[in-house]
């Protein structure tokens, strides 16, 4: 089983629709982050948080929130889908600060 | 200015060369250091991570760092057809809060 699991790994979804994205890792890293990809513009971060009390707004958090369920499991919700919603998004976790990401396999969304 | 900057290629070299992979950054207080290789459609997957000064080598991979010009680069001896996919680099930016940031990457063809 991956270290990182990401659920969906592929929707289409309406505009105007609510659509939750689902993180869960057997790392037991404290450190959760959602990145979202487009071409051209890389690896953008969403929200963060650093154990279950604590998440963080990131660059582009406008239009998504999240949930720390436990601290293996973080999610990222969509209100209300828009088509510039559209992307590639990553569920990536990490154990410390000299240490790298461990990215999820990833869920592609589309907005219709 | 972006934060970790790379040329985004495509940088195209023959089966068997040297491809060389340059990054700089502008956080002159990063320690930390981070090589992903990213297939298309694919996550972000850590092949290489350097914290010091000079040259740390894996396999037909070697990082270099110099911090003094705020560069990391990374080598990849005879280059594979495999080896073509996106290459990012991110670097531990403590005016970030002690996230990754990530280079916009570089793509590699290797051609046979």
């Amino acid at each position: 089983d991956a270290d990182v699991t990401q659920t969906p790994r592929n929707r289409i979804t309406k505009t105007g629709k609510r659509i939750m994205l689902e993180c869960s890792q057997t790392k037991g890293h404290d450190r959760m982050y959602w990145y979202r990809q487009d071409p051209g513009l890389g690896l953008r971060l969403i929200y963060y948080s650093f154990d279950v009390k604590d998440i963080n707004k990131g660059e582009i958090s406008d239009g998504y929130s999240v949930s720390r369920q436990a601290q293996a499991k973080f999610s990222l919700s969509l209100e209300s889908a828009i088509p510039n919603q559209t992307a590639l998004y990553f569920c990536a976790t990490r154990t410390g600060d000299n240490y790298g990401y461990t990215f999820g396999s990833g869920t592609r969304l589309t907005v219709v | 200015q972006k934060e970790v900057e790379q040329n985004s290629g495509p940088l195209s070299v023959p089966e068997g060369a040297i491809a060389s992979l340059n990054c700089t950054y502008s956080d002159r207080g990063s320690q930390s250091f981070f090589w992903y290789r990213q297939y298309s459609g694919k996550s972000p997957e850590l092949i290489m991570s350097i914290y010091s000064n000079g040259d740390k080598e894996d396999g037909r991979f070697t990082a270099q760092l110099n911090k003094a010009s705020q560069y990391v680069s990374l080598l990849i001896r005879d280059s594979q057809p495999s080896d073509s996919a996106t290459y990012l680099c991110a670097v531990n930016t403590y005016n970030a809060g002690n996230m990754l940031t990530f280079g916009g990457g570089t793509r590699l063809m290797v051609k046979p």
